[in-house]
């Protein structure tokens, strides 16, 4: 069975830099997998932030970005603001289906 | 603008059916791939279902498949979601998405309705 993997939790300072893996219990995560990012508040529906790995999707600010790095898909936001606190969830494609990954949140303080 | 809004949840028995709506605005509905999305309460986010631009491709996740079927009409701008053999399991939020492009290709969900909510239970 696939498993997507992210790390449960993370905190970051305000301003500073965070990065969120996503990981394949099965191999690496490459390119090809197409990874998504969504970040979602409690009680909101998601927002899509990155597809195609490292495409940010319409309005989102250039402080998050997407990319691979080593064996694993990552997420990385510069400049870290109060309102990032949310839940972040990666997707993979893996060939007509998608698989999420299980959620991190993500702590500003 | 586009919008997406969800609608036909409800408190529905174990091993019952229902059938979900997802209506479209704002934008070419017939061009575009459609997805199903649904979170557990408390849980993280699950995609169960896409369907290509013209509805001749459909896939789904394992665990809906042969109780789901997904369809759409671009005439009337609508996504559907046939749920059958409910199970409590399958209580969640269901969510349409929209894809990037029509065809099944990798791009993933572009926009998000507000969900709908399913509840199994006897």
């Amino acid at each position: 069975q696939t498993v997507v993997t992210q790390e449960p939790s993370f905190s970051v300072s305000p301003g500073g830099t965070v990065t969120l893996t996503c990981g394949l219990n099965s191999g690496s995560v490459s390119s090809g997998y197409y990874t998504s990012w969504y970040q979602q508040t409690p009680g909101q529906a998601p927002r899509t932030l990155i597809y195609h790995t490292n495409t940010r999707s319409s309005g989102v600010p250039d402080r998050f970005s997407g990319s691979i790095l080593g064996n694993t898909a990552a997420l990385t936001i510069s400049g870290a603001e109060a309102d990032d606190e949310s839940y972040y969830y990666c997707a993979l494609y893996l060939g007509r289906v998608w698989v999420f990954g299980g959620g991190t949140k993500l702590t500003v303080l | 603008e586009v919008q997406l809004v969800e609608s036909g949840g409800v408190v529905v028995q174990p091993g019952g059916s229902l059938r979900l709506s997802c209506a479209a605005s704002g934008f070419t509905f017939g061009d575009y791939a459609m997805h199903w999305v649904r979170q557990a309460p408390g849980k993280g986010l699950e995609w169960i279902s896409l369907i290509n631009w013209d509805g001749t491709s459909t896939y789904y996740a394992d665990s809906v498949k042969g109780r789901f079927t997904v369809s759409r009409d671009n005439s009337k701008n609508s996504l559907f979601l046939q749920m059958n053999s409910l199970r409590a399991e399958d209580t969640a939020l269901y969510y349409c998405g929209k894809d990037f492009v029509g065809a099944v290709a990798g791009y993933g969900m572009g926009v998000w309705g507000q969900g709908t909510t399913v509840t199994v239970s006897s």
